[in-house]
């Protein structure tokens, strides 16, 4: 069965750091293209970053570039997302999701909740 | 880039009727678009991808037509479960857009 399994949000100061974890099972993250997409309390969905197949792409949200950082440990089967200098507005739930025929996102992750707050 | 724009924001109907969902892409997409659908507390889900291709799982009643720079998602009959919020999304290059979403509320 394929699904991925969330980890790692919480409560975090602005400033802060938190990194996010995305286990994967029924597929090989190396066989695919994965992305994080958030989405802040009541609002729409953002996407944010996304990691190529061989893990030598790349692509961040200017929303996010230079902050967080997209990984995978294949070994582990686990995708990842650190996030630093976080700010009040990157509060979210973030998703992590496996790409479908290269453009679309199918399925996502349970998602996990980052809050950020003094 | 890219910027979709749904419509209307939300819509109410009664279960059994139609709905029809917009989505406008500010320049022609030929037809690379997706629909997905959320219920509360869930993660989004996969409906039509290729403006009008459903996904695994994704009921016949649901429906994605239009090219270039309109796209629907039509339900021929709403049931209970099908209340929920619709986006769109689209990818070109590296970027990915999602529209604003349309919740589909009871009457």
């Amino acid at each position: 069965q394929v699904q991925m399994v969330q980890s790692g949000g919480g409560l975090v100061k602005p400033g802060g750091s938190l990194r996010l974890s995305c286990e994967a099972s029924g597929f090989y993250l190396s066989d695919y293209y994965m992305s994080w997409i958030r989405q802040a309390p009541g609002k729409g969905l953002e996407w944010i970053s996304y990691i190529s197949k061989s893990g030598s792409t790349i692509y961040d949200a200017d929303s996010v570039k230079g902050r967080f950082t997209i990984s995978r440990d294949i070994a582990k089967n686990s995708l990842y997302l650190e996030m630093n200098r976080l700010r009040v507005e990157d509060t979210a739930i973030y998703y992590c999701a496996r790409s479908f025929e290269y453009n679309w996102f199918d399925p996502w992750g349970q998602g996990t909740l980052v809050t950020v707050s003094s | 880039e890219i910027v979709l724009t749904q419509s209307p924001a939300t819509v109410s109907l009664s279960p059994g009727s139609r709905a029809t969902l917009s989505c406008r892409a500010s320049q022609s997409i030929g037809y690379y678009l997706a629909w997905y659908q959320q219920k509360v507390g869930q993660p989004p889900r996969l409906l039509i991808y290729d403006a009008s291709k459903r996904a695994t799982g994704t009921p016949t009643r649901f429906s994605g037509s239009g090219s270039g720079t309109d796209f629907t998602l039509t339900i021929g009959s709403l049931e209970a479960e099908d209340f929920a919020v619709y986006y769109c999304q689209h990818r070109r290059n590296w970027l990915f857009t999602f529209g604003g979403g349309t919740k589909v509320e009871i009457q």
